[in-house]
């Protein structure tokens, strides 16, 4: 059965440097989305991704971060500059016609 | 504003008895839910949704859920709890209306069937 994957698995990096977190959506999907869960609190909704553009995005997803499907396989999240309160688990997920979301095993990002 | 409400952090049942795991939600318009289930180092996976139709729905591993709109729930259900359903479970919602794709989660439940 197709999957989300994600890599890596844990990324440790220190603060104030930009980290690249990597996504291969199910492959006939067309709507992609990147979601966080900071340790102990709910999912929360990130950036959606359609047809080569952000198609919405949360107060969050402010300038320091940014999206990418640079190959048509792969899709990436940037963050320029990291914070201590970026640390979190990021969740990339795809949907085909936008009812339900299948998500991968996320990356726990860990900033000090 | 969309909002999910899961009033149990944690629900304890013994194996073979019948499992429920409460959902409420709050949408401007109409919802599309769903259930997903974590288990420990893993993703979300994705169990059931509802969109539109028949307020009860099935799902993955014998689970099941009952839309009911004047009570705005969507509570999961399961006839007979197995050990293996112990996991962290999440509600979640989208307004259909407003075209808006992304999902608002509630805080989980963490599922526990004890032996």
């Amino acid at each position: 059965e197709p999957e989300v994957t994600q890599t890596p698995s844990h990324q440790v990096t220190q603060m104030g440097q930009e980290v690249i977190l990597r996504c291969v959506p199910i492959s006939n999907h067309l709507y992609f989305y990147w979601y966080r869960q900071i340790l102990g609190q709910k999912v929360e909704f990130l950036v959606s991704f359609y047809n080569n553009e952000i198609s919405e995005k949360s107060e969050i997803f402010d300038d320091q971060f940014s999206v990418e499907r640079p190959d048509g396989s792969n899709f990436t999240l940037k963050i320029r500059s990291t914070k201590l309160e970026d640390s979190a688990m990021y969740f990339c997920a795809s949907s085909y016609q936008g009812y339900e979301q299948y998500f991968g095993p996320g990356t726990r990002l860990t900033v000090t | 504003a969309q909002s999910v409400a899961q009033p149990e952090d944690q629900v304890n049942v013994a194996e073979g008895n019948p499992l429920t795991v409460k959902c409420t939600y709050s949408v401007s318009g109409n919802p599309y839910l769903f259930w997903y289930v974590q288990y420990p180092n893993r993703g979300l996976q994705f169990l059931l949704k509802y969109i539109t139709g028949d307020n009860l729905v099935k799902g993955s591993y014998g689970f099941e859920a009952e839309f009911n709109k004047s009570q705005t729930s969507f509570h999961l259900k399961k006839p007979s709890a197995l050990v293996s359903d112990s996991a962290l479970y999440f509600c979640a919602v989208r307004d259909r209306d407003t075209g808006r794709r992304a999902l608002t989660f509630g805080s989980g439940t963490r599922l526990q069937v004890q032996p």
